[in-house]
């Protein structure tokens, strides 16, 4: 069965500082791991995903992951955050959401 | 940009009443899914649909729910008899062709439902 474990549930940074959110996922097969953020009171918006054409997988907003298939990670990480980036992000393998972890960024 | 939509963005109900919420996915997409929220939880997922049925449900998907794509846009999820406990935001999200374990799902902006 497909999973993810957000390890997580805050994650407190000051602004100009590295990002580092981590998720490690469990696959019975071939994990289709994706990153998608969400902003208080909106939808969900797509980070990022992995497609298996590549192992570091850039997405929008600075944003990106590196997928670990020894660690079963796929951990994202930004090097400078942002005050805009203040929101709740979760990881998802096939259509199984993590239970995210909420990112603040100070001043 | 296509995107998907959700009507009502919040329905209120009486518990054991029956509720449909509504969704338009992305026109070209084949795929489609329900999520439920409960507030400060994480993302369960529900259902998902493909060819006029369903391909995946999860243990939360019991007989109270439904799903139906009654017209060439439509996109359904129905609960038979309410409980408190359904009271959660639903997402509704649809994906396009190709290989599926790629396929992005985009979402719609959700149905706040509150039974009382």
């Amino acid at each position: 069965a497909q999973s993810v474990t957000q390890l997580d549930s805050h994650v407190s940074v000051s602004e100009g500082t590295p990002v580092l959110l981590r998720c490690n996922y469990s696959s019975s097969y071939s994990p289709s791991l994706f990153w998608y953020v969400q902003h208080p009171n909106k939808g969900l918006q797509l980070l990022l995903k992995y497609t298996s054409a590549a192992t570091l997988v850039k997405g929008i907003n600075g944003f990106e992951a590196e997928f670990k298939k020894s660690e079963t990670s796929f951990h994202l990480t930004k090097p400078s955050a942002h005050m805009s980036d203040a929101a709740e992000y979760f990881c998802v393998n096939d259509m199984r959401f993590g239970a995210g972890t909420r990112l603040t960024v100070k001043p | 940009e296509p995107e998907v939509t959700q009507t009502p963005s919040h329905q209120v109900t009486q518990m054991g009443q029956e509720v449909i919420l509504r969704c338009v996915p992305i026109s070209n997409h084949l795929y489609f899914y329900w999520y439920r929220q409960i507030l400060g939880q994480k993302v369960e997922f529900l259902v998902s649909f493909y060819n006029n049925e369903i391909s995946e449900k999860s243990e939360i998907f019991d007989d109270q729910f439904s799903v139906e794509r009654p017209d060439g846009s439509n996109f359904t999820l129905k609960i038979r008899s309410t409980k408190l406990e359904d009271s959660a935001m639903y997402f509704c999200a649809s994906s396009g062709a190709g290989v599926i374990s790629y396929n992005e799902q985009f979402f719609g902006p959700g149905t706040r439902l509150t039974v009382l």
